[in-house]
Order: C-alpha cells, then structure tokens, then sequence
C-alpha cells in the first residue's frame, strides 16, 4: 500500500537558518503530494501542494519539487522564523483524490 | 465561508460508553473525511464519502464505529462501547470533487480530543 516517510525530529534551528524537512513516500501510479502543517493549539492546513512529477509547490517561503525518479517531496525554506514552529506533515493521496496517506511528522521549533 | 467545524471540541467519557461527534463541512464540499490522530502521530484515513454515500472504510473501522452524513451535508462519527485504545484526537476534513476539481485539496476542522477513561 501507500506510504510515506519523514524524517525523524524533533528539528531545531536558529531564526534566518534554512530548512530542509526530508519526506519519501512509496505509492503505486501518480500520487499526488502535500505538506501540511499544524500549529501549536490548531488544526491541519494545507500549505502546499504538487500534483505531478517535476511540479514545484510553494507557499509562504516554503517550496517542494516532486521528485518521481527519487520519490520525495523534501520541504526546504531559506530562511525560517521563530513563527514556523510548527509540526510538519508530509502526504499523498493517489489517483481520484481519495483518502490521504500521512507521514509521522516533524516537530520544528525556531528559536531567535 | 466558515470554515470545517467539529463538536464537541473535548469529550471525556467512561469505558464501556457511547460517544458520537459531529462534522459540518465547508457548505458547498461534496467530499467529507475522518481521520484519527494520536499523539505523536500523523492523522490515519477511517471513512470517506462522497454527498451522501460512505465510499470507503479502513479496517482501522471496527464494528463499533459508524458514520452518517445523512443528507450529502453534515456528518456524524458515532463510538459504541468505547475503549481507552480509542483516546485520540478526530479529524474531520472535506474537499470539493465537481468539474475540473478532483478534490485534492481538503480542509481540515480543529478536530474533536476523545478521552476514554
């Protein structure tokens, strides 16, 4: 079945520090990828998404590149702020958009 | 728009006892999901449906739970006989399948915290 592996935190940086959270996953066909994030006291959000091979997600100074040939979908950021503390979710749904398939998380705290 | 929003937001309850919560989606989200979060995990897929029909249960799913959405809007999670292997946080989320949209996109509630003791 479908599955996806993070890195194992928990992470902590120093504010302006790049980051690199590592996400691999194993799925049959052209799964769709996300990283979700989760702050502390609330719900899941989206925060970007790859549909396809060689696609780039990005959002708030966030960015992935969905590599079919390795079968990740790292998450790296230049540039991180004590307000990206946060737990950090790799996930894929397969064809049809069904149910998606969660990696373990990653804890990341930023100090200043 | 509102946002998914579950309740209740907490419920402590006894073994042996029935708890049901409910999930209302973004109002025009044909798509509504529940998940199971434990603590230091990530949510785990339990049951999908599409408007009104349940398309797909994990085995996670045992015979003690089940979920409605009676009318393609609202939906309820209901757990009889409730053990302590069921303390955990439920996810709702719901997503939009309709024209050119496939429904990748899906929106979570703030969840509802279960503790069974």
């Amino acid at each position: 079945g479908n599955s996806v592996t993070q890195m194992e935190g928990p992470v902590t940086l120093s504010e302006e520090a790049f980051l690199t959270i590592n996400c691999t996953y194993t799925a049959t066909g052209y799964p769709s990828l996300f990283w979700y994030v989760q702050y502390p006291g609330e719900g899941l959000q989206l925060l970007l998404k790859a549909t396809k091979a060689d696609d780039k997600g990005s959002n708030k100074g966030f960015e992935a590149t969905y590599r079919k040939e390795t079968t990740s979908f790292h998450l790296e950021k230049g540039s991180v702020q004590v307000s990206d503390s946060a737990v950090y979710f790799c996930a894929l749904s397969g064809w049809g958009a069904q149910k998606l398939v969660f990696g373990q998380g990653t804890r990341l705290t930023i100090n200043p | 728009d509102t946002g998914v929003s579950q309740n209740p937001r907490h419920k402590i309850t006894k073994r042996g006892q029935n708890v049901t919560f409910r999930c209302d989606p973004i109002s025009e989200h044909n798509r509504l999901y529940w998940y199971r979060q434990t603590l230091g995990q990530g949510p785990e897929f339990l049951t999908y449906f599409q408007n009104e029909a349940q398309l797909e249960k994990s085995r996670l799913l045992s015979d003690r739970f089940s979920a409605e959405r009676p009318k393609g809007s609202f939906s309820t999670l209901e757990i009889q006989r409730t053990e302590q292997g069921d303390s955990a946080m439920y996810l709702c989320a719901s997503s939009l399948a309709s024209g050119g949209k496939l429904g990748y996109e899906q929106y979570f509630g703030p969840g509802t915290r279960l503790t069974v003791t």
